[in-house]
């Protein structure tokens, strides 16, 4: 089974800085997807940036990014000039190769919090 | 595109009963999964639709849990003789298996349940 680990339960930064969430997962196969997720507090989980496992091009979304290293199974977003807006539970999630049965292997997320 | 949306947001049930949980899928998704996230944790996976086929199922957490979509587009999932454990965040999500978005999940708001 897969496995998923987010080592830092919770962080916090000032405001327009660069912060980076770390991600670790645990998987013999290889092709599979990753991805960040967001949850605002009381409020519905949305997908931030995604990355599948035989593109060897970090996805980029805006402000978000990610180190993918593959053979190192880990996954850390990047948030840069990070905004009020972006405090959050953040959850890594990982979906393997065999189709929606799958389902999506989560992490504990890190709540990040940004101060003004 | 109206999101995927559940019903009801809130559930409180006295210990026993049963419980039913509506979700409607983004109306071109034909994969639709249900979660349960409990307070500081991750979402965990329950089961899997692909059109009304119930395809994974193994991981529902006791014969006390149930799902259906019977003519797959909404679905319910139902929580037969309650328990104090069963409170938890109940999540939907749809998605769909090809197109620039394929394999992503989209979340529903979740209905949260309390069992007393």
């Amino acid at each position: 089974a897969q496995t998923v680990t987010q080592s830092q339960p919770e962080m916090s930064v000032q405001e327009a800085e660069t912060v980076t969430l770390s991600c670790t997962y645990d998987t013999s196969e290889n092709n599979y997807y990753l991805f960040w997720y967001k949850q605002p507090p009381s409020r519905q989980m949305i997908l931030v940036i995604r990355q599948e496992a035989y593109k060897q091009q970090n996805a980029t979304e805006n402000r978000f990014s990610v180190n993918f290293q593959k053979a190192a199974k880990s996954f850390s977003l990047k948030i840069s000039d990070s905004q009020l807006g972006d405090t959050a539970m953040y959850f890594c999630a990982f979906r393997g190769s065999g189709g929606g049965a799958d389902g999506l292997t989560f992490g504990k997320g890190t709540h990040l919090i940004i101060q003004p | 595109d109206t999101g995927v949306s559940q019903d009801p947001r809130h559930k409180i049930t006295k210990r026993g009963q049963n419980v039913t949980f509506r979700c409607d899928p983004i109306s071109e998704h034909n994969r639709l999964y249900w979660y349960r996230q409990t307070l500081g944790q991750g979402p965990e996976f329950l089961t899997y639709f692909q059109n009304e086929a119930q395809l994974e199922k193994s991981r529902l957490l006791s014969d006390r849990f149930s799902a259906e979509r019977p003519k797959g587009s909404f679905s319910t999932l139902e929580i037969q003789r309650t328990e104090q454990g069963d409170s938890a965040m109940y999540l939907c999500a749809s998605s769909q298996p090809s197109g620039i978005n394929e394999e992503t999940q989209y979340f529903g708001p979740g209905t949260r349940l309390l069992v007393l």
